[in-house]
């Protein structure tokens, strides 16, 4: 079956790196994303990363993907206030003509301490 | 402004009465979804669209019910055999290669 397992809280100092990692557990998984969601609003898509890459970086984010662990993480540099949401990891599965939805998931709340 | 709409923002349920959440999507995509968020969870898919015309039952489909008989719209209705339908709600959509979900700011439904 499909899961996404993510820790519930990461703590950070502004300035610092975050790392929020993520593990899956379905091997037919197509592609892996990161979303961020601030209190009250909707999913608002970070990057995503194709299951036959290893890295992607794009700004201050970095996402890396080990496929023999199936683990996965997003690396944000110098971590500023704007940052404090809550991130979540989602796994998309793929059948006959598209995709079937994502499954996510639970979301890590990114503090940032001043 | 191309983008996913969603409404109301909130909406309140009485016992026994269905309601519809609305979602609209300019962007040309042809798959739709609809999920549901509680609480210090993830997200659990609802319901999704590939075509229109044509949809299937995802995760916790019990006590929903969509139509998808515009491209561009795919409304939610929460019925009276959902016994616990407060949550936040989101819908998405996704492009030709479906490589991607895009998601609107939600509706969040209240029982009273």
């Amino acid at each position: 079956g499909e899961d996404v397992e993510q820790s519930l809280f990461l703590s950070v100092r502004e300035g610092d790196s975050s790392v929020i990692n993520c593990t899956y557990t379905d091997s037919s998984s197509t592609y892996l994303y990161w979303y961020k969601q601030e209190p009250g609003a909707g999913l608002q898509l970070l990057t995503y990363i194709f299951s036959n890459m290893d890295m992607k970086q794009d700004q201050r984010l970095t996402v890396l993907l080990n496929k023999k662990d199936k683990h996965l993480s997003l690396r944000i540099a110098d971590t500023q206030t704007g940052d404090s949401a809550i991130y979540f990891c989602a796994e998309s599965i793929y059948s006959g003509g598209g995709a079937d939805g994502l499954t996510f998931g639970k979301g890590t709340h990114l503090i940032i301490q001043p | 402004d191309g983008g996913i709409t969603q409404s109301p923002k909130y909406l309140f349920r009485k016992e026994g009465q269905n309601v519809t959440l609305s979602c609209e999507q300019n962007l040309n995509h042809d798959a739709m979804y609809w999920y549901r968020q509680d609480p210090g969870q993830g997200l659990r898919l609802i319901y999704y669209s590939q075509i229109v015309n044509d949809f299937q039952k995802g995760d916790i489909a019990e006590g929903y019910s969509v139509s998808r008989e515009k491209k561009e719209s795919f409304p939610l209705t929460v019925t009276s055999a959902q016994k616990n339908p407060t949550a936040f709600y989101l819908c998405a959509s996704s492009g030709r290669r479906q490589e991607t979900q895009y998601f609107g700011p939600g509706t969040r439904l209240l029982v009273l």
